[in-house]
């Protein structure tokens, strides 16, 4: 079955930009659509944006300016960019895709990865 | 944006116990609702979708109603296993979670 893996630098300075991937494995990145959420120490969880297999993209009106998200189908990876961050910014970063033959962006995840810590200080 | 409002925020419950956690959307989302589990530590897990379907796998005591603005899910007997939190996520127009609902051992 379809595996998810985020992988990037545990500690961001501030103002420096976060650089994360998920890596999907067990099945093809092709034809769906997969998202990042994060989740601050202690708090709730937060959608950051999704990327659909042929690149089109969106993201949380709150972060827009400062996310890009994009995909490598040849690595069948995707990826999360977060520029100029801030303590705020500090939180576990979750890769997940959205339900097989769903809605598309507008629906909800069946398979999310173990997740990340990120750590902004410097 | 939709805003989704969970309560209560944490709820103290014993084995055996029918607990119900209620979710009340900004504005109408139909059933575009789902439910999740998380454990500390460990990425959340769908429980429901479009507010009353069992995911597959996830026990029968766990149920969900609602349409419109407000849902609710309920654990018909409380499993030690069900200590958690629990998240809504409407899916109406993109994706926004509610706050969480932190089911504790009373």
């Amino acid at each position: 079955q379809v595996q998810l893996q985020e992988s990037g630098p545990g500690l961001v300075k501030p103002s420096e930009t976060l650089s994360l991937t998920c890596t999907v494995s067990g099945g093809s990145i092709s034809y769906d659509y997969w998202s990042w959420i994060r989740q601050p120490p202690g708090k709730g969880l937060e959608w950051i944006g999704y990327v659909y297999y042929s690149g089109s993209t969106n993201s949380n009106p709150s972060l827009k300016s400062r996310v890009t998200i994009s995909v490598d189908t040849s690595k069948n990876q995707f990826a999360l960019e977060l520029r100029s961050v801030t303590a705020e910014d500090s939180a576990v970063y979750y890769c997940a895709r959205y339900v097989p033959g769903g809605r598309d962006y507008n629906d909800y995840m069946d398979v999310w990865g173990t997740g990340t810590t990120v750590t902004v200080s410097s | 944006d939709i805003q989704m409002t969970q309560s209560p925020s944490t709820l103290s419950a014993s084995v055996g116990d029918s607990v119900t956690i209620t979710c009340r959307a900004s504005q109408s989302i139909r059933s575009y609702l789902a439910w999740y589990q998380q454990k500390p530590g460990k990425a959340p897990k769908v429980l429901i979708y479009k507010a009353s379907n069992l995911e597959r796998g996830v026990p029968s005591r766990f149920s969900g109603s609602g349409s419109g603005t407000e849902f609710t899910l309920t654990i018909s007997s409380l499993q030690p296993d069900d200590f958690a939190t629990y998240y809504c996520q409407q899916y109406s127009s993109f994706v926004t979670f509610g706050g969480g609902t932190k089911v504790g051992i009373k």
